[in-house]
Parts: structure tokens; sequence; C-alpha cells
């Protein structure tokens, strides 16, 4: 069965404080990986899908690299307006299932 | 451009009601998602369908049922509400097989069964 799993639970920099989430993932044939940023209160906004081993993306301050058992969130030089939950998903081949871990939570301090 | 629509936002229910959550997406996708999150949870899966006329069981389908109702809308039924089923449910679709295959969003819909 995929599986996803995000650590940390929560993590808090201060601003400028560069960091990693992570995520470790098991699936039977990776169709995509995607990261989605979640605002309290609101649906996850997509950032990032990564297809293969040895993929990144960037956008602003964030770049997510691809292994073939884990991804990683690079977070350079944050500031306060970066404080979200951050999802990671797998899309595997055996079916149409998107399946999510449970998220960082993300605070960055002034 | 709606992008998926989800009503209503907010509801509440008494033990043993039944209501339908509603879907809709205006981006022509073939896959459509139902989950819930619960506060440390994350999104847990509930339901999906793959294309117009299918739906399968995801990681927490008991207490639900959907309908593919077209190739737009999904809806998803709770038929005697438990307090249990308090959460906050979001539906999302996405195009499998084109060059972006990432779900996209509603804004979700925040239950609660007293």
């Amino acid at each position: 069965e995929d599986q996803v799993t995000q650590s940390p639970e929560a993590l808090r920099l201060q601003e400028g404080e560069s960091s990693s989430l992570n995520c470790s993932y098991t699936v039977s044939g990776l169709r995509g990986l995607f990261w989605y940023r979640q605002d309290p209160g609101k649906g996850p906004e997509f950032l990032f899908t990564l297809y293969s081993a040895g993929e990144e993306k960037e956008k602003e301050r964030l770049k997510a690299t691809l292994t073939k058992k884990e991804s990683f969130l690079h977070i350079t030089a944050p500031k306060p307006e970066d404080s979200a939950t951050y999802l990671c998903a797998v899309y595997g081949k055996r079916d149409d299932k998107i399946i999510f871990g449970k998220g960082t939570r993300l605070h960055i301090l002034p | 451009n709606a992008g998926v629509t989800q009503t209503p936002k907010f509801q509440v229910l008494k033990t043993g009601q039944s209501m339908t959550l509603q879907c809709a997406q205006d981006m022509n996708h073939n896959s459509m998602y139902w989950y819930r999150q619960d506060p440390g949870m994350g999104l847990r899966l509930i339901y999906y369908s793959a294309s117009e006329g299918t739906t399968d069981k995801g990681e927490v389908p008991n207490g639900y049922n959907v309908s593919r109702l077209n190739k737009r809308e999904f809806s998803l039924r709770l038929e005697s509400a438990a307090p249990s089923q308090t959460s906050v449910y979001f539906c999302a679709s996405s195009q499998p097989g084109g060059g972006n295959t990432e779900a996209f969003f509603g804004q979700g819909t925040r239950l609660t069964v007293v």
C-alpha cells in the first residue's frame, strides 16, 4: 500500500534561518510526487510536481528535490509569510489514488 | 474560471441526519477525489473517481457514499451522520496522463455533527 511520512510534524524557525522538510514515501511505481502549501481555513495550494529521482524544482525561496525513497522541501532565508502547513502526496501507478502525508506545520518568527 | 467549487461551506448536523456535499469542477478533469482533514491527521482519502461512471474506496470509506453524476460533479453523502464525521471535507480534481497530474482543491466544507 502506498504510504507517505512527513517529518518533522512542526518546525519553528527564525526569519532568515534556512531548513528542510522531509517526505519519505513507498509507492508501487511513482507517477508523481506533489508538494502543497495550506493556510489555515483554506484548501491546499499546489507548489510542485516531481516525477523522477534527481529532479529538482524551485519557486522563490522554496526548492523541492526527489530521490527514490524521499523528497525534501528546502526553504532558504524564510520570511514570516512562509508560515503554513506543507503537505506531501504521492500518485502511484497501481491505481488513481493520491495519498497524502500528515504535513509539517512551519512557523517563521520575525 | 472557478476551478473546484464545493457547497455548502459550513454545515451543522444532528446525529443520525443525512446530507450530501456537492462538488463541481470546470477544468474537464477525469479524476475527482473526496478527502477529510482532521487535526494532526493530514488529508485522508474517502473515495475517488477515476472517470465518469466509476468510483472506488479510499483509506476511510466507512459511513460514506459517493456519486459521480457526470464528468463535472462528484457528490459525497452521509446517510446517518455520527460525531466522528465532524471534520473538514475537501474535494479535488486532476487530469492523470497529461503533462500536469497534480490535483486542484476546493475551499472545503466544515461539517460539525452534534
